[in-house]
C-alpha cells in the first residue's frame, strides 16, 4: 500500500498570510500513460464531512477559492492557502487515489495566529 | 444539487452486522463510482471501498476485506455497505462519496455521515 505522510501535524498562521502543507508519498502518483498526478487535497471543518479541494494534483475542483493552489509532483505535494481567511480554519487531508486502497494523509490542522 | 444522504448506522455489539444505505439526488446516478469512507471519533478519515458504475469492479481496505460489502442498486439510486463481525475499532462516522468522475478515485461530493458505534 502507499503510505502518504503530510507535515506539519499543525500550523498556526495569521490571517492574511501564507499557510503551507506539505504531502509526501511512498510511491511516484504520475501515470506516465496519461501523464496526471493522482493526488487530491480536502478540507473538512467541524462537524462537517470533507470538501474536495484540489485533484489532478492541481486542478481546482469548482467553486473553490483561487487562493488555494496546489502544486508538487512525482511524490512531493504541497498546499498553499494565499492569504488566509478565518474560514479557512480546518483540517487539511491529502489523499492519492493511484492505487487502492486510496491512502488518506493523517491530516494537518490549520489555525489562526 | 447534488445530495447524498446516508443511514442504518446504529449502536451494535461485537460481532454484530449492520447495513449502511445511501440515496443519491441531483445528478445521474448510474454514471458515478461510488466509495465509502469512514472516520473514528478524533481521527482522519480512512478509506475502506468503492464500487464502479455497474456494480463488476469493487475493491476494499485490509481491514475490512472479508467483513465489508459494496453494492449499488441504480434503480434506487443507493449504494449499500453490509458490515459483519464488527469490532470496537469499526466505530466512526461513515460517509459515501462520490467520485469526480469515473477514473477518478478523488470524491467532490460527500454525505453527512452515519455513526456506527460498536460497544458491549
Amino acid at each position: 500500500d502507499i503510505v502518504v505522510t503530510q507535515s506539519p501535524d499543525s500550523l498556526a498562521v495569521s490571517l492574511g498570510e501564507r499557510a503551507t502543507i506539505n504531502c509526501k508519498s511512498s510511491q511516484n502518483l504520475l501515470w506516465s500513460s496519461n501523464n496526471k498526478t493522482y493526488l487530491a487535497w480536502y478540507q473538512q471543518k467541524p462537524g462537517q464531512p470533507p470538501r474536495l479541494l484540489i485533484y489532478w494534483a492541481s486542478t481546482r475542483e469548482s467553486g473553490v477559492p483561487d487562493r488555494f493552489t496546489g502544486s508538487g509532483s512525482g511524490t512531493d505535494f504541497t498546499l498553499t492557502i494565499n492569504g488566509l481567511q478565518a474560514e479557512d480554519v480546518a483540517v487539511y487531508y491529502c489523499q492519492e487515489y493511484f492505487s487502492t486502497p486510496y491512502t488518506f494523509g493523517q491530516g494537518t490542522k490549520v489555525e489562526a495566529k | 444539487q447534488v445530495q447524498l444522504v446516508e443511514s442504518g448506522g446504529n449502536l451494535v455489539r461485537p460481532g454484530g452486522s449492520l447495513r449502511l444505505s445511501c440515496v443519491g439526488s441531483g445528478f445521474i446516478f448510474s454514471d458515478f463510482y461510488m466509495s465509502w469512507i469512514r472516520q473514528a471519533p478524533g481521527k482522519g478519515l480512512e478509506w475502506l471501498a468503492y464500487i464502479n458504475s455497474t456494480s463488476d469492479i469493487t475493491y476494499y481496505t485490509d481491514s475490512v476485506k472479508g467483513r465489508f460489502t459494496i453494492s449499488r442498486d441504480n434503480a434506487k439510486n443507493s449504494v449499500f455497505l453490509e458490515m459483519n463481525n464488527l469490532r470496537a475499532d469499526d466505530t466512526a462516522i461513515y460517509y459515501c462519496a462520490r467520485a469526480v468522475r469515473a477514473g477518478v478515485g478523488a470524491t467532490n461530493h460527500w454525505g453527512q455521515g452515519t455513526q456506527v458505534t460498536v460497544s458491549s
